[in-house]
């Protein structure tokens, strides 16, 4: 079964740092980009960051962009989210994805077709 | 970044209805998008990606439509599972941008 798990969630003083691990099962991680997603309590799904197949780009939303890191390790089976200088809306459930390639005879397209049931973190003092 | 307008941001429904939820991106963003469904403390499930075309295993009462820059997903003959909050995303540019969601609920 394909299957992903996060974890590292936790309760963070504003200002300090976390990091977030998802562990892919039961296909070939290093085929596909990953993506992190999170939603905060209340609010609606909000895309974090996504990485391509080897770890050599990723993209970010402005809002974490210069304090949180997306990376992978392919022989791991594993895709991580550093994220240092916490803030208070910072808070959410984190989910990881997994960003397939959809080809049709014209064109192709992107979609998170696998997701984790996602891990808590808490930015509070 | 691509602003992606969502609505109705909830509406009630009774099971058979037919119910269409609505996205509008603030530029054109052809084919690029999907459309999820997500129930409290369970992950979120792709149904439609490229607009229209059905994610394997999700009900056929689930149709996605549009092009350009406006979107609908209608769901024909509304289930109790259907019960969720639904949400579009963008995926042609950077961001990548959510709707605000639709939460539907049980009339």
């Amino acid at each position: 079964e394909e299957q992903l798990v996060e974890s590292g969630g936790g309760l963070v003083q504003p200002g300090g740092s976390l990091r977030l691990s998802c562990a892919a099962r039961g296909f070939m991680f290093s085929d596909y980009w990953m993506a992190w997603v999170r939603q905060a309590p209340g609010k609606g799904l909000e895309w974090v960051a996504n990485i391509n197949e080897d770890g050599g780009e990723q993209h970010y939303v402005d809002s974490v962009e210069g304090r949180f890191t997306i990376s992978r390790d392919n022989a791991k089976n594993s895709l991580y989210l550093q994220m240092n200088t916490l803030r208070a809306e910072d808070t959410a459930l984190y989910y990881c994805a997994r960003d397939r390639n959809y080809f049709t005879t014209t064109a192709y397209y992107d979609a998170f077709d696998i997701w984790g049931q996602g891990t808590s973190v808490t930015v509070s003092s | 970044a691509i602003q992606m307008t969502q609505f109705p941001s909830s509406l009630s429904a009774s099971v058979g209805d037919r119910i269409t939820i609505t996205c509008r991106a603030s530029q054109d963003i052809r084919s690029d998008l999907g459309w999820y469904q997500h129930k409290p403390g369970r992950a979120p499930k792709l149904l439609i990606y490229g607009a229209s075309s059905l994610q394997s295993g999700v009900p056929s009462r689930f149709r996605g439509s549009g092009f350009g820059t406006d979107f609908t997903l209608t769901i024909s003959g509304l289930q109790p599972e259907d019960f969720a909050s639904y949400y579009c995303l963008q995926d042609s540019n950077y961001p990548r941008t959510f709707g605000q969601g639709t939460k539907v609920e049980i009339k």
